[in-house]
């Protein structure tokens, strides 16, 4: 199971805001520790769009932002367009597990 | 630019193997791990473990038991054996660099399907 919880799916009409939450379970995923958020599109590898809570990658529009507060963090995608229809995963460290953990994942449905 | 290569059939109790071949760079880079990480069928990702290019590993402790991963510097590859598979092996296995300092993963492997069938 993941330590770190999302819910399996959000939805929005093209041009609204969603956010899709990332709840990390205990303490081994603290302030300390950065949350990062990948996008993956239908049958393709996951690519990183945020890093490091709030940062997006190089050519990541605006319209993506992530953000952290404590043990929680949240991917937020404004002006939803069609083709951001895709599967969304935040990962962290789990210093107990000394591992690398991903939340289980969120489908994104544009409506 | 990362690439997965290796049988896309396993029977089961057999051992998975599989490679990643780094390109575009040395994989003996101080600020890089290699990681492997897994997708079955509909589900979600799943961490296997990492290497670092002079050898140190981590694994996850649910795999630990199953698992080896390597590394050769001279053929700027890294390659996972997971021992006496069965068909909860079954997935799709991406390899992908893990950023040290940003600790994400910020490029992966296209993903290659392995089945465990008789």
């Amino acid at each position: 199971q993941s330590v770190l919880t999302q819910p399996p799916s959000v939805s929005g009409a093209p041009g609204q805001r969603v956010t899709i939450s990332c709840a990390a379970s205990g303490s081994n995923i603290g302030p300390g520790f950065d949350v990062h958020w990948y996008q993956q599109l239908p049958g393709t590898a996951p690519t990183l769009l945020i890093y490091g809570n709030n940062n997006r990658l190089s050519g990541v529009p605006d319209r993506f932002s992530g953000s952290k507060s404590g043990t929680s963090a949240s991917l937020a995608i404004s002006g939803l367009q069609a083709d951001d229809e895709a599967d969304y995963y935040c990962q962290s460290y789990d210093s107990s597990l000394n591992s690398v953990v991903f939340g289980g994942g969120t489908k994104l449905t544009v409506l | 630019q990362l690439q997965e290569s290796g049988p896309g059939l396993v029977k089961p109790s057999e051992t998975l193997s599989l490679t990643c071949t780094v390109s575009g760079g040395s994989i003996s880079s101080n600020e890089y791990f290699w990681g492997w990480i897994r997708q079955p069928p509909g589900k979600g990702l799943e961490w296997i473990g990492s290497i670092y290019y002079v050898g140190t590993s981590d694994y996850n402790p649910s795999l630990k038991s199953r698992l080896t991963i390597s590394v050769d510097t001279s053929k700027n590859h890294f390659s996972l054996r997971l021992r006496s598979v069965t068909a909860a092996d079954t997935a799709v296995y991406f390899c992908a660099r893990y950023d040290i300092v940003g600790e994400n993963l910020d490029h992966w492997g296209q993903g290659t399907l392995v089945t465990v069938s008789s």
